[in-house]
């Protein structure tokens, strides 16, 4: 019952670099999300995949692209990264669309620093 | 974009006592939910209130939907150490662009002490 897997847990970058952070379900969710979690800003949506072959942008897209390889996977990439970018990703998954109000799992997150 | 306020930011009680979370908004929601988050872990769902004036039962927590679908509480009963954790709501959007997809407020950090 691993759920949603995220890797890597922790990661320093320095400005500039660039890396992607790799996300899979085994739950055979249509649905999954890239999140960024900041100190007193709750989660802020970075990108989302109603379905496997379609991507679209959530409130925070700048300075990441995403890539939904199948439905199990679902990566971000950080092309430059900058001091901006240190946060906690997670990536969620959930069974229906956005639109059917079911709940996300979660992955444990990747604690990203940029330095 | 639509904004989800949950208040207290910090809360510290002791064991036995009960509490209440709230989360407001301006905007309609389709549906509410109520997350747990504990250190080093992603958000567990905790429940899903669709209907306007819903209310749900989980052991020593209560949650309501408001009438109105535009707020939500979460009530915990005789709080125990265990429950010790982030409490975020996150709400789904009724309409739009945004139709469907979460947004989540800014968390509820719990502490009981024994």
């Amino acid at each position: 019952n691993a759920g949603v897997t995220q890797t890597p847990k922790f990661q320093v970058l320095k400005t500039g670099q660039s890396m992607t952070l790799q996300c899979a379900q085994d739950m055979n969710h249509n649905s999954m999300y890239w999140y960024r979690q900041d100190p007193g800003m709750g989660l802020r949506l970075i990108y989302y995949s109603a379905s496997e072959g379609t991507t679209d942008k959530g409130e925070v897209p700048n300075g990441y692209n995403v890539s939904r390889l199948n439905k199990r996977e679902f990566s971000l990439r950080l092309e430059s990264a900058a001091p901006s970018q240190t946060s906690v990703y997670f990536c969620a998954s959930s069974e229906g669309d956005p639109q059917t109000n079911y709940g996300y799992t979660f992955g444990s997150g990747t604690r990203l620093t940029v330095v | 974009t639509q904004l989800l306020e949950q208040s207290p930011q910090f809360l510290s009680i002791q064991e036995g006592e009960n509490l209440t979370v709230y989360c407001n908004s301006s905007s309609v929601f389709s549906s509410l939910q109520w997350y747990r988050q504990e250190p080093g872990e992603g958000p567990v769902l905790l429940v899903t209130v669709v209907t306007g004036g819903e209310v749900k039962k989980l052991k020593r927590l209560t949650f309501q939907f408001g009438d109105a679908r535009k707020d939500s509480s979460l009530h915990i009963t005789a709080a125990q150490p265990g429950d010790t954790g982030l409490y975020l709501c996150a709400g789904a959007s009724a309409g739009g662009t945004s139709y469907g997809k979460l947004t989540f407020g800014q968390g509820t950090i719990l502490t009981v002490h024994p």
